[in-house]
C-alpha cells in the first residue's frame, strides 16, 4: 500500500456521532482523494483535493467533510448527517496530471452500531 | 460524463489457463484507462494503464491489457493464471478532455470483477 497510511483500520460509531478518519502520505503527492466502497458498487468518490487548502466535492459528498491544511494529510469526517455510513473507506493520492495513477491506502472499515 | 462497465461479476478459470477480465468504457474525449487489483480488506494496487501509443500495455505480475478504441474496451489478460491471482479487479477511466471541475479530474471505477483461479 506504499507510502499512504490510514487509521484506524476498524472504527465503530454510535448513531449521531461524528468520526474522523485519518489519511497521511509521504509520497510528496499534490492530489489526494477519498472513496467509499460498498459491496457490488465499486468505488465512489467522496471528496478530492488537488492542492493544499483546496478541495472539491465528489459524487457522494453529502454527510462528509474534509480539510487539507497540510500536503501530507487529508482527514475525512463522517458526520451524523450521513444516513448510511457503514462502508469501507479508501484514501488515495497521486501526482498532478490526469494520466497519473493513484496510490491507495489500506482502508478503514467503519461500522455504525 | 465518463463511465466504466465490467459485465462479469465473477470469472472462474483453472490454474495455468489464460484469463480475461472484461472492461468497456464511455468518455466524451480520449480515455486514460487503468486496472487495479484488490485483495481482501486491503487497498487497491495499481496494475497497468493506457495513456497513448501501443494498444497492448504490459503491467505488473504478468498482466497485460489491450486497448480497442473501436470497441471502447480495455480487457485485462494474463497468459497463465495463478491461484494467487484470485482477487477483485477494478477497471477505471478518466476523460483526458474533461474540465477540472467537480469530480471530472478523478477516476471513475467499474463495479469490479472477482477472479477465482482454481488449483
Amino acid at each position: 500500500d506504499g507510502g499512504i497510511t490510514q487509521s484506524p483500520k476498524y472504527l465503530f460509531r454510535k448513531e449521531g456521532q461524528n468520526v474522523t478518519l485519518s489519511c497521511e502520505q509521504n509520497l510528496n503527492h499534490d492530489a489526494m482523494y477519498w472513496y467509499r466502497q460498498d459491496p457490488g458498487q465499486g468505488l465512489r468518490l467522496i471528496y478530492y483535493s488537488q492542492i493544499v487548502n483546496d478541495f472539491q466535492k465528489g459524487d457522494i459528498a453529502e454527510g462528509y467533510s474534509v480539510s487539507r491544511e497540510k500536503k501530507e494529510s487529508f482527514p475525512l469526517t463522517v458526520t451524523s448527517a450521513q444516513k448510511n455510513p457503514t462502508a469501507f473507506y479508501l484514501c488515495a493520492s497521486s501526482k498532478q496530471g490526469s494520466y497519473n495513477e493513484q496510490f491507495f491506502g489500506p482502508g478503514t472499515r467503519l461500522t455504525v452500531l | 460524463a465518463q463511465s466504466v462497465a465490467q459485465p462479469e461479476d465473477q470469472v472462474n478459470v483453472a490454474e495455468g489457463n489464460p484469463l480475461t477480465v472484461k472492461c468497456t468504457y464511455s468518455v466524451s474525449g480520449n480515455p486514460y484507462l487503468f486496472w487495479y487489483v484488490q485483495y481482501p480488506n486491503r487497498g487497491l494496487q495499481f496494475l497497468l494503464k493506457y495513456i497513448t501509443g501501443d494498444n497492448l500495455v504490459k503491467g505488473s505480475y504478468g498482466f497485460e491489457a489491450e486497448f480497442n478504441k473501436s470497441q471502447t474496451s480495455f480487457h485485462l489478460k494474463k497468459p497463465s493464471a495463478l491461484v494467487s491471482d484470485s482477487a477483485l479487479y477494478f477497471c477505471a477511466v478518466r476523460d483526458n478532455g474533461a474540465r477540472a471541475d467537480t469530480g471530472r479530474r478523478a477516476l471513475t471505477f467499474g463495479s469490479g470483477t472477482r477472479l477465482q483461479v482454481q488449483p
